[in-house]
Parts: structure tokens; sequence; C-alpha cells
């Protein structure tokens, strides 16, 4: 059973950026992509990106394309997502997944000044 | 691209059956797996049905998802309706760059 945990919440100033982090254990992390998906209060579910970890390779929705990046260390397993010029629209609940089955638990961005 | 179209809430009684449905705009249905996530109030997603029609270790069956080609949908069908199964429930697909595609969401309401 694959687990993957998160980092805790953050509170970043506009222009700022995060880095989150997920962290996977039960599984085999390299051989399956693991995506990016963010919530924004009261809305739904909106991917953002996702990495291959074996491959390093990552891929991006449009939307934010020029503006997060999707990395991922095979020796600790553990994917991360940076999203940068952070604006109060980015206030959200930043979800990672794995294979479409297994989610993490959530962290909460707060962009505010 | 295209789109995921589901309703926006639908509401049942314990004990009976309700189906969920996910509309794909253009392009087959069948040609990419669907899955199904419910999402409790202020709790993160979790899945219940990947690949079309398979469920994750502890999902009950009284969840099954299926496919209908002629309509170009998919199907969420929950039986035995709990008051657990009250929640938000996404469909997601892929498109031809395998980035996910979700539905706007479905509020489900057990009374």
């Amino acid at each position: 059973q694959v687990q993957l945990v998160q980092s805790g919440a953050e509170v970043k100033k506009p222009g700022s950026s995060v880095k989150v982090s997920c962290k996977a254990s039960g599984g085999t992390f390299s051989s399956y992509a693991i995506s990016w998906v963010r919530q924004a209060p009261g809305q739904g579910l909106e991917w953002m990106g996702r990495i291959i970890p074996i491959l390093g390779i990552a891929n991006y929705a449009q939307k934010f394309q020029g503006r997060v990046t999707i990395t991922a260390d095979k020796s600790t397993s553990t994917a991360y997502m940076e999203l940068s010029s952070l604006r109060s629209e980015d206030t959200a609940v930043y979800y990672c997944a794995s294979r479409g089955v297994y989610w993490g638990q959530g962290t909460l961005v707060t962009v505010s000044s | 691209n295209f789109m995921l179209t589901q309703p926006h809430s639908v509401s049942e009684s314990p004990g009976k059956t309700v189906t969920i449905s996910c509309t794909r705009s253009s392009g087959s249905i069948a040609s990419n797996y669907v899955q199904w996530y419910q999402q409790r109030p202020g709790s993160a997603p979790t899945t219940v049905i990947y690949e079309d029609n398979q469920r994750p270790s502890g999902v009950p069956d009284r969840f099954s998802g299926s496919i209908d080609s002629s309509s170009n949908s998919a199907s969420l069908t929950i039986s035995g309706l709990k008051t657990e199964d009250e929640a938000d429930y996404y469909c997601q697909s892929y498109d031809s760059s395998n980035h996910w595609v979700f539905g706007g969401g479905t509020k489900l309401t057990v009374l």
C-alpha cells in the first residue's frame, strides 16, 4: 500500500514562491507518475502537472507553464512542486497523487500580504 | 481539448442506488481510462474507482464503474447507499498528452 505524506501548511507573500514536498513509501516510487492537483476554496479539482521519477520528465498543464516546476528525488522517494510568482488566486490546497489511486493528505498554501 | 460534464448534484435515500454520470464532450470515452474520486468535506480525495471499473483495496463492492460508448459517458454507481457516502464525487480522464482532465464534481446528498 503506497502512502504519500506531504509537507505542512505554508503562508506566502504575493510574488514569492512555494515548494511543497510529497514523500512516498510502501511502493515503487520511480516507476509511476506523481501528479499534482490543487483545489481552491469551494472549487473543484485542477490538475497542474506530473513527473515520472524514473525518467525525470515532467509535463505541465498549459495554465501553469512557466510558473510551476515539478521534480523528484529518487533517493528519498520524494516529489516536489514549486510554484512561483504567487498571487492571491493561488491560495488552495495542493495534493500529490500517484497512479490515480493514492493521494497525499494535502498542503494548504495561503497567499496573503 | 475535451470536457467532462457531471451533474451538479444528486440526492437519494439510504439503502437506494444512485448513478452519477460523466459525459465526455469530444473523443471517445473508451479511449482513455476514467477514475472516480470521493471527497468528503475537509478531507483529501480518495479513489473509489480507477481504470474505468477497478476498485482499490478497501473500497466496498457497493461502488462500481462503467463506460457507455453509446452515450460517450462513464458512470459511477453506488448501491445500498449509506449516510457516509455523502460527499463530492469527481470523474477524471486523460487527454492525448496524458494530462488529467477533471469533471466539475457532483455533490451527493443521502437523505
